[in-house]
């Protein structure tokens, strides 16, 4: 099992262009997160996905999109990127059974926007 | 969610238990205690989870005290590997926290050689 995976691991943006970053999970479990973590601080919650066809904002989604494309798939798009979205973007899953949700995250992607 | 306390930083030598304490006072009847680790420039690890009874993984154990107030994590043989910020969480499963899971400080574990 790869577990979760993230693809691109490293980016560097001009400030105005897109991207997505793309998320995929190999452990067939229902939910789905995007979170960001900035220097020396904790992760925020972007956006998470509760089931495949269901999508929700967090604590921090404004300049963000996102689409449950499967049960194995979740992406997160930058229409407009910002210096204010320079950070390192994680995303998770979990199985989200017996109503506890312990979470498994992938190993990053590291953005920069200039 | 409860708030959580833990202490900024701790040692361990290689191969001896570590033990990581977490203050949890105001925990309610529905929450669990989760703990997570991140190691330098890595994603979260999931670790352990409990609500009431003592757990253990093949990571670690999760001891929880009677009143539930408190618990410590204990990595039985730590290794070098093990250097990393351990964050103690207490969320009620599903509901509105749903999701939302909440990084303090966290506890910088030196594991030495």
């Amino acid at each position: 099992n790869a577990g979760v995976t993230q693809t691109p691991k490293f980016q560097v943006l001009k400030t105005g262009q897109s991207m997505t970053l793309q998320c995929a999970q190999d452990m067939n479990h229902n939910s789905m997160y995007w979170y960001r973590q900035d220097p020396g601080m904790g992760l925020r919650l972007i956006y998470y996905s509760a089931s495949e066809g269901t999508t929700d904002k967090g604590e921090v989604p404004n300049g963000y999109n996102v689409s449950r494309l499967n049960k194995r798939e979740f992406s997160l798009r930058l229409e407009s990127a910002a210096p204010s979205q320079t950070s390192v973007y994680f995303c998770a899953s979990s199985p989200r059974t017996g109503g506890t949700d312990e979470q498994y995250f992938g190993p990053g992607t590291r953005l920069t926007v200039t | 969610d409860a708030k959580t306390t833990q202490p900024p930083s701790m040692d361990c030598a290689e191969g001896r238990a570590a033990n990581l304490p977490c203050n949890h006072s105001t925990i309610s009847g529905n929450e669990y205690v989760y703990w997570y680790r991140q190691i330098h420039s890595q994603g979260p690890q999931y670790i352990i989870h409990g609500l009431k009874n003592n757990e253990t993984n093949e990571m670690a154990s999760l001891i929880i005290t009677e009143d539930r107030k408190s618990s410590t994590l204990i990595l039985p043989h730590a290794t070098l590997r093990d250097t990393a910020v351990y964050y103690c969480i207490v969320r009620s499963a599903g509901g509105t926290s749903y999701g939302k899971l909440t990084f303090g400080q966290g506890t910088i574990l030196t594991v030495h050689p």
